[in-house]
């Protein structure tokens, strides 16, 4: 079957940096995504990679080893509104997201 | 640009009635979009793929006699719960994909505002 994996909830301060893994197994492997969800609103697009390493964007910069399935978000210099859902997701070879679960940050001053 | 809305955003209606959200894209033409369903701390779960002009295509498990869509325009699709029950109350979202970015290196998919159904 196809799975994502990544933590349910992460806890940070303020300034700090943190680092959201995702691992997946799926059919096919057409790029990876990963989307903020702040409560009660849609997820919005943060960064794509489909080749192996980091893909830099301002304060985020997300990283893909796809030998290994995995992925993380890296947040720098972190700030309250960053705290939100963070969701990996998937394409598979179908070219259909499979979405992980999501990561809940908690930001704390 | 690429913006998509949905109609309403928010909706309480009674158990045995049927509610209509509609999803638009307002800059871009949109062959494909996408309902998803949100339960309260879960994933997003992909209901359905919308194509302008024919049938949708249903996940496993989501009655497609109950979840009616209709995707009539490349700007417009329609997803309307039918004989709702209070189980079905949650947090629905649609996604579009942008018909000029079709074949890019980064089709991205266009999220709508969602809403959230309560049904009482």
């Amino acid at each position: 079957g196809q799975n994502i994996d990544q933590p349910t909830e992460m806890t940070a301060t303020e300034g700090a940096i943190v680092q959201i893994n995702c691992t997946y197994q799926t059919s096919g492997f057409n790029g990876l995504f990963w989307y903020q969800q702040h409560a009660g609103e849609a997820p919005t697009f943060l960064s794509y990679n489909v080749l192996d390493g980091l893909e830099e964007k301002g304060r985020f910069s997300s990283f893909l080893s796809r030998s290994k399935g995995y992925s993380y978000l890296l947040l720098k210099e972190l700030q309250m509104k960053d705290s939100a859902s963070y969701l990996c997701a998937v394409r598979d070879s179908n070219y259909q997201l499979i979405w992980g679960a999501g990561t809940k940050l908690i930001i704390k001053p | 640009g690429a913006v998509v809305s949905q109609h309403p955003s928010w909706v309480i209606c009674k158990s045995g009635t049927s509610v209509k959200i509609e999803c638009r894209s307002l800059d871009f033409q949109a062959t494909t979009m996408f309902w998803y369903r949100q339960f309260p701390k879960q994933s997003l779960m992909l209901m359905a793929t919308s194509n302008e002009g024919s049938k949708a295509t249903y996940e496993q498990g989501v009655e497609k006699d109950k979840f009616l869509i209709n995707h009539a325009s490349l700007t417009l699709s329609t997803l309307t719960v039918t004989s709702a029950h209070p189980e079905d109350s949650s947090f629905y979202i649609c996604s579009a994909r942008d018909i000029e970015r079709e074949g890019d290196f980064l089709p991205e998919q266009y999220f709508g505002p969602g809403t959230r159904l309560t049904v009482t």
